[in-house]
């Protein structure tokens, strides 16, 4: 089936530099999707995307938090600076409008 | 605001035996259940979503009712293989604007299939 690819698989950085997650979405998707699992605890909404605009965000995407898909390319999520709070696994989705397709997601450690 | 309940968080059974994984919601709105599986080292696929008359969705052997009077959308197969080790999430829906629905996840069950 249609497969959402993210790079990398594992990222490790320290706190307060720069991080970009890349998600690679199914090809003819429009809507792509961020969310957020800390350890133990379940996925949570981030931050959706549509027609190169930014639809809704929750309040778990802060402010050092961005998104974009420049020339429909990798559909990114940059976080500057990151602090230690960020260490998670975030999953990309994108969509037709229907179901989602996940991708396996980046866990991401600040240290 | 919406949540998603899924009472165990590791269930653990012998082949053969029938499954069962509870999910309970709450919400404004008449949402859209879903059930997502996730293999080790690989991305949740979407297992089944709830209709919206009372047809009961199937796959892959596995199957959930809607209850809107209970709100629960329980998970059930009848008879469990090897494979069905997973982890598996109950989400909705919330209607944020268009078709662009963004999901609500539990915080998952882990079956384990043994022989």
């Amino acid at each position: 089936g249609p497969k959402v690819l993210q790079i990398p698989s594992h990222q490790i950085i320290d706190m307060g530099q720069m991080v970009t997650l890349n998600c690679d979405p199914v090809s003819n998707h429009l809507y792509f999707y961020w969310y957020k699992q800390i350890l133990g605890q379940q996925m949570e909404f981030l931050v959706n995307f549509y027609n190169g605009k930014v639809m809704e965000k929750s309040k778990l995407f802060k402010d050092q938090f961005s998104v974009e898909r420049p020339d429909g390319s990798y559909f990114t999520l940059k976080i500057q600076p990151t602090a230690l709070e960020d260490s998670a696994v975030y999953f990309c989705a994108s969509s037709l409008g229907g179901e989602q397709y996940f991708g396996p997601g980046t866990r991401l450690t600040v240290l | 605001g919406d949540s998603v309940t899924q009472t165990e968080g590791l269930v653990t059974l012998t082949e053969g035996l029938p499954v069962m994984l509870n999910c309970t919601y709450q919400s404004t709105y008449s949402p859209f259940l879903f059930w997502y599986v996730q293999h080790l080292n690989e991305a949740p696929k979407l297992l089944l979503k709830s209709f919206t008359d009372n047809k009961r969705p199937e796959h892959q052997g596995f199957h959930a009712t809607l209850h809107k009077s209970s709100s629960s959308f329980h998970l059930q197969k009848s008879s469990a293989q090897l494979s069905d080790s997973a982890l598996y999430y109950c989400a909705l829906s919330e209607r944020s604007g268009g078709s662009n629905y963004k999901l609500t996840f539990g915080k998952g069950t882990l079956l384990t299939v043994t022989p």
